[in-house]
Formats: structure tokens, C-alpha cells, sequence
């Protein structure tokens, strides 16, 4: 089953300590990219990637580190969380640059970080 | 950062009514925009990609259309239903690359 999946779906954690949220998709796609959802603020860009090893910053990547070594995986580190960076996290993928193709984005299942 | 705003907020609808709300963009450096259906407890799942001015496109009883030089998207539901409660977002995409999504409008179909 084509999917986009994300680890941990839950996670509370403390100001400081380094945390990994992992992103894997298994449709061979090019594209992919984390967005965090705050209320009344939509879903904002954090980082994308276009390919393996070609990351860039999105709306609000302060606070926020990705790597892309595999085609697969895209990783979202937080070296040092903070409180305002609890939120509900998504990862996307897509063939290529969204748009490209008529390509759209598919979505992971959603990560809800609380930090204390 | 881009500018992109949906309208309204939110909006309540009698099952069997028709509804539209509009997501507005920059007009220049247009390259796609994107909508997605997003249910509560779900992941946001994509609805249309439209990239020519003029564009319509139509998935059952929604539809949407574009106007790229004065910078707006309808979305259109007609004869809403109680599964059509969701929050439907657009995603303007610039020549660029860069890629900014509406806040949403948030859809309640009452039966």
C-alpha cells in the first residue's frame, strides 16, 4: 500500500532534550517535506527536499533540522525543543515539486508533540 | 511569506444546500494551487491541482475554479452532505518554489 508513514503518532517530551521524528515514504518520490499545524494558522512550511542530499528552508525552520541521506526517509530533528514548538507535525511527499506534472502532495498520519 | 487567505473562516451549511468559498493569491508568479480536503483526525488528502488560468475541475459534487490574473480559486459544493464536514485547504505554489497554505475553511454540514 502506497503510504506516508510518521514515528512517534504521540509524543510528550521536556524543554531541551533532543528528539527525532521520522518520515518514510515508499512511493519512490522525489519530493518531500514537514509542515507544522498551529490553530488558526494553517499548515506552514518547515523544510523540503527535492532529492536526496538537496534540503531547504521553508517558512519557519528556526528550531528545526532535517537531513535527506535516502530517497525514503526525511527525518525532523529538534536538537533542543522548546514550548512553542508543541504542535501537530506533518510529513508530505509528492513525485516531484508539487504542481510539476500535476503532482499533489500525500500526507503522513500526523504528529502531536507536546513539550513541557 | 507569502499571502494567501481563504474566506470565510468558517461555515455552516444545511444538508442539501450548495456552498463556495474562495482562497485568494499573489497574481503574479503564479505556478499551481493546490486543494485539499482535510477531516478531523485525519491527514489532508488532495482534492485538484490547477495550473492554467480558467481552469474548472469537478470531483463528484465538488468543483473548483481558477482565476490566476486577478489572484482567486473558487471552491464550490453543491448539494452539501453531513460526510462533507471537513476543513478544505488551498496551497499556492509560485514560480519559485515556494509553496504557502491558506489557514482553511473550516465546512460543518448539519443534517
Amino acid at each position: 500500500e502506497a503510504q506516508v508513514t510518521q514515528n512517534p503518532r504521540y509524543l510528550i517530551t521536556v524543554t531541551g532534550k533532543k528528539l527525532t521524528v521520522t518520515c518514510s515514504q515508499n512511493m519512490n518520490h522525489e519530493y518531500m517535506s514537514w509542515y507544522r499545524q498551529d490553530p488558526g494558522l494553517g499548515l506552514r512550511q518547515i523544510y523540503y527536499s527535492m532529492n536526496v542530499e538537496v534540503t531547504d528552508k521553508g517558512d519557519v525552520p528556526e528550531g528545526y533540522k532535517v537531513s535527506r541521506k535516502e530517497k525514503r526517509n526525511f527525518p525532523l530533528i529538534l536538537e533542543s525543543p522548546s514550548p512553542n514548538q508543541t504542535s501537530l507535525y506533518f510529513c508530505a511527499s509528492s513525485l516531484s515539486f508539487p504542481g510539476r506534472l500535476r503532482e499533489t502532495q500525500y500526507f503522513g498520519p500526523g504528529t502531536r508533540l507536546l513539550v513541557l | 511569506i507569502l499571502n494567501v487567505e481563504q474566506s470565510p473562516q468558517s461555515l455552516h451549511v444545511q444538508e442539501g444546500d450548495s456552498t463556495n468559498f474562495t482562497c485568494s493569491f499573489p497574481s503574479s508568479n503564479f505556478y499551481a494551487l493546490h486543494w485539499y480536503r482535510w477531516e478531523t483526525a485525519k491527514s489532508p488528502e488532495a482534492l485538484f491541482v490547477m495550473t492554467l488560468n480558467g481552469d474548472e475541475k469537478k470531483k463528484g459534487r465538488i468543483s473548483a475554479t481558477l482565476n490566476t490574473k486577478e489572484g482567486y480559486s473558487y471552491l464550490y459544493i453543491k448539494g452539501s452532505q453531513p460526510e462533507d464536514s471537513a476543513t478544505y485547504l488551498c496551497a499556492f505554489i509560485d514560480g519559485w518554489g515556494k509553496l504557502q497554505f491558506g489557514a482553511g475553511t473550516q465546512v460543518v454540514v448539519t443534517p
